[in-house]
């Protein structure tokens, strides 16, 4: 079954160091792939997306996901986090290819900065 | 422009109760998702809208949800029979023609099932 796998629950840095949240998927054929950022009380928004091409994708923020096929990876990355980078961080894959539009999220890894 | 906007913000019911939610996409956008989050968990896909009918509705768990979207606008979720299990926050999102493109999402509305 497809499924999407966000290994950290929670995550802390500090201001200024860098980031790397991971993300594995199943999927049977070439995914389609998102990250989204949930801040308290904000809805979902997305900060980037991979559909094909280059499998490094920039993103907004400052934020970027590397796509690895032989590891069914997209993990997001930033080199220098700000305090306002604060927030649940949810990957996605879909449309899941079963005649349908289904997107599977992950549980999503909150990110803590601390000072 | 306005983005996706949902009402109520907040509705807590009773166990057994009907209840329905507002979903009011971005002007101009054809494609509409509801989408289920429980604590501490992702969002879970109930059913897309393409226009005004249900392209799939694969993630509605049990008859007791359906939703509609009469004018290809906005959609209401609506939930039967509720159980204290419903309660979650529902999330709206709304999209150009075509799931490739990027989903706008409202601010939820969080349902509280006594």
């Amino acid at each position: 079954a497809q499924s999407v796998t966000q290994p950290d629950i929670h995550i802390t840095v500090s201001e200024g160091a860098s980031l790397e949240l991971r993300c594995n998927y199943s999927y049977g054929a070439t995914p389609y792939l998102f990250w989204y950022v949930q801040s308290p009380g904000q809805g979902l928004q997305l900060l980037l997306k991979y559909f094909s091409g280059d499998t490094l994708v920039q993103g907004i923020k400052g934020f970027e996901a590397e796509f690895k096929r032989s590891q069914s990876s997209f993990n997001l990355r930033k080199p220098s986090v700000h305090w306002s980078d604060a927030a649940e961080y949810f990957c996605a894959v879909g449309p899941i290819n079963t005649g349908g539009f289904k997107t599977i999220f992950g549980a999503g890894t909150r990110l803590f900065v601390k000072a | 422009g306005a983005g996706v906007s949902q009402t109520p913000s907040n509705k807590v019911t009773e166990k057994g109760k009907y209840v329905e939610l507002r979903c009011d996409p971005i002007s101009g956008h054809t494609a509409l998702y509801w989408y289920r989050q429980s604590l501490g968990q992702g969002p879970e896909f109930l059913i897309y809208f393409q226009g005004t009918g249900a392209a799939d509705d694969s993630g509605l768990p049990n008859d007791r949800f359906f939703a509609v979207r009469p004018e290809g606008s906005v959609s209401t979720l609506k939930i039967q029979r509720t159980e204290r299990g419903d309660s979650a926050v529902y999330l709206c999102a709304s999209s150009l023609r075509g799931h490739y493109n990027e989903q706008f999402f409202g601010p939820g509305t969080r349902l509280t099932v006594l």
